[in-house]
């Protein structure tokens, strides 16, 4: 079956600076890949989404890159603010698996003013 | 509304109990879902229903019934719980359960076990 794995399992930024955090699957049919970001006692939160047809989404300060070819996604966020401090876990899923999101273990990202 | 509500936020219940946690969207999805999650892991996916069907069921114990009323209300019944069930419970909702459609969660239901 699909696995997801995730990285770095902490970060630590000052404000202002950019950061990135990596997902690895395995099952080379996953089409889909969105990223949640869960703040502490609140639900995960979709940020952003991304298909397989496409290699690049961008909203705002975030950014998700896909590359099929080596099953990785990555979350950038630039310009990080304090109120970015959340675990952030990205997923993946494929058309026939009924809605079954596999999850990447999360990170915790801390932006430090 | 674009929100998927759970209650109650909080529930603390004996082994011996018998509870309920309530989910609703009223966005027009047709898949809902029950997730388990506990501190600082990602969501572990419990049931699935499509259009009011259930149709994943990831081995979980009896003890956990979900029960889907109509296309709006998702209920996950308990029953003889054990410590380890302490969790977030959390509902989440999508248009349908197609591999690249959206999951929207709820704020989950904060569940103590004693």
């Amino acid at each position: 079956g699909e696995n997801v794995e995730q990285h770095p399992s902490t970060l630590s930024v000052q404000e202002g600076d950019s950061a990135v955090i990596k997902c690895t699957y395995s099952d080379s049919a996953s089409n889909y890949f969105p990223w949640y970001k869960q703040e502490l006692g609140k639900r995960p939160q979709l940020i952003i989404d991304i298909r397989s047809n496409v290699g690049e989404k961008k909203d705002q300060r975030i950014a998700v890159t896909l590359n099929k070819t080596a099953k990785h996604f990555s979350l950038h966020i630039t310009e990080t603010q304090p109120e970015d401090s959340a675990v952030y876990f990205c997923a993946a899923n494929r058309f026939n698996q009924g809605g079954k999101l596999i999850f990447g273990q999360g990170t915790e990202l801390s932006v430090k003013p | 509304d674009t929100e998927v509500t759970q209650t109650p936020k909080h529930l603390v219940m004996g082994m011996t109990n018998k509870k309920s946690l309530k989910c609703e969207q009223h966005m027009g999805h047709r898949a809902m879902y029950w997730y388990k999650q506990k501190a600082k892991k990602p969501p572990e996916l419990m049931f699935v229903y499509s259009y009011e069907k259930l149709s994943i069921n990831e081995s979980v114990p009896s003890r956990f019934s979900p029960e889907c009323p109509n296309s709006s209300l998702l209920n996950l019944h308990l029953h003889a719980l054990q410590p380890e069930d302490s969790a977030l419970y959390l509902c989440a909702s999508s248009r349908g359960a197609g591999g690249s459609d959206t999951q929207y969660f709820g704020p989950g239901t904060r569940l103590t076990v004693l």
